[in-house]
Parts: structure tokens; sequence; C-alpha cells
């Protein structure tokens, strides 16, 4: 258990559809980061929040959206889904900016 | 188990061979850089890391080279078992900016 709870761990859903996708940071971890990997693009930074401030942004589609709670959970919405939004969802955390991450075990979305 | 990456390079060693997974990073300016494993079915695993400072850091059976000169990475794991099967990434960070993972290695221990 690497202390980053992501749930939850499969998911499938139509396309159109909306859901969310929840992620626990390791205790102690500000920085909360989220990853997409499909088979074609390998991990794919989507992206940060910092102490309940968004701090970067990656290639994340305009369908999607995250933000970081007072507690420090954070969600990523997906919208209006595609087949093409398929893919493994990771978060990761971090105690601050520049160090290394802690990934979860993922949430797998299979859009039909 | 969940397939990541179906077009990776792929590495098959003996068991009990060293193994060499090498890497080229983009950013000649990043200071920071990290291997991970991932399993399959798992989130990535912090394996080792090192600064730009440096050149050579040694774990328990993993060494990683940094070779800024040409941009390239490489993780040695020495005596190769069965579970060290997984996918590895080599991973970048410039200052405070987010992780940028390379496209990964396959490595298949053949035992």
């Amino acid at each position: 258990d690497s202390g980053v709870t992501q749930t939850p761990k499969h998911l499938i859903t139509a396309t159109g559809q909306r859901v969310t996708l929840r992620c626990s940071p390791r205790s102690g971890d500000l920085s909360v980061y989220w990853y997409q990997q499909s088979l074609d693009q390998g991990l794919q930074f989507l992206i940060q929040y910092y102490n309940g401030e968004e701090r970067a942004k990656g290639n994340i589609l305009e369908r999607f959206s995250a933000q970081q709670f007072p507690d420090l959970h954070s969600e990523l919405n997906l919208s209006s889904l595609e087949l093409g939004d398929s893919a493994l969802y990771f978060c990761a955390s971090s105690v601050g900016l520049g160090d290394g991450y802690t990934f979860g075990s993922g949430t797998r979305l299979t859009v039909v | 188990g969940e397939s990541v990456g179906l077009h990776l390079p792929t590495l098959s060693v003996q068991e009990g061979d060293n193994s060499i997974i090498n890497c080229a990073y983009s950013n000649s300016a990043s200071d920071y850089f990290i291997w991970y494993k991932q399993e399959s079915g798992k989130g990535p695993q912090f394996i080792i890391d090192i600064r730009s400072n440096m050149d050579k850091r040694q774990g328990q059976r993993v060494t990683v080279l940094l070779n800024k000169t040409v941009k390239h990475l490489s993780l040695q794991i020495a005596a190769t078992q069965p579970g060290d099967s997984a996918v590895y990434f080599c991973a970048e960070i410039l200052g405070n900016t987010p992780l940028v993972f390379g496209k990964g290695t396959r490595l298949s221990v053949i035992a």
C-alpha cells in the first residue's frame, strides 16, 4: 500500500456520460498530481494541485476538470466521455514541489 | 493483468543475469531524475533517484548512471529476478515543474 488511495478501481460508463475519480494523498503530502496512461501515450501529465491551489496544467482536455479540497483529497471530473478517454488514471502525491512522487494504484476507466 | 503500452521496447534477460535499461531524457536543464517500476495492474513504484550534480547512485541491486553530456540515464539491475519483470520508466524534473515520463521499457525475465 503506497499510502495514496484512489477510488474507484474500475469504472465502466457510456459515451457522453460524466464520472468523478477520487484521490486521497499520502498523509502529509500537499501536492497532488493526475496522470493519464493509455496504450499509445504512456504516462501523460494532466494537472497538479498544491495545498488546494492549481499549480500546473498539462495536456488536460477542456472536458476534464479537477479540484483539491481543504482536506487535501482531490477529484478529477471527466465529462462528455468519448471512447478515446478509456485509460488508466493515476493520482500521485508529494510532500512539496520538486520532490519524488508516490503513486496510487489507479482507476481504470472504460468508455463503451 | 492490464497491459501497459503494447508498443514498448522489450528487454528479455535470463534470471540471474544483469539488466541494463536505457533512457534518453528530453530537457538538458532537468535537475532531478527518477526511475519507476510499474507491474501489471499497479501504479508506478519509486526505485531510485539521482540529482544532476551526481553521475552515479547505487541502491540495493540497482544502480543509476547519469550522462548529462548526451542526456542519457541508465538503470542497472544486478542478478535479475522474476519479480523484476515489469515496465520501467525514467522521469525527469526541472525545478518545481511536474514529472515528465519517458516512454518505458518492458523487462521480461526468463526463468
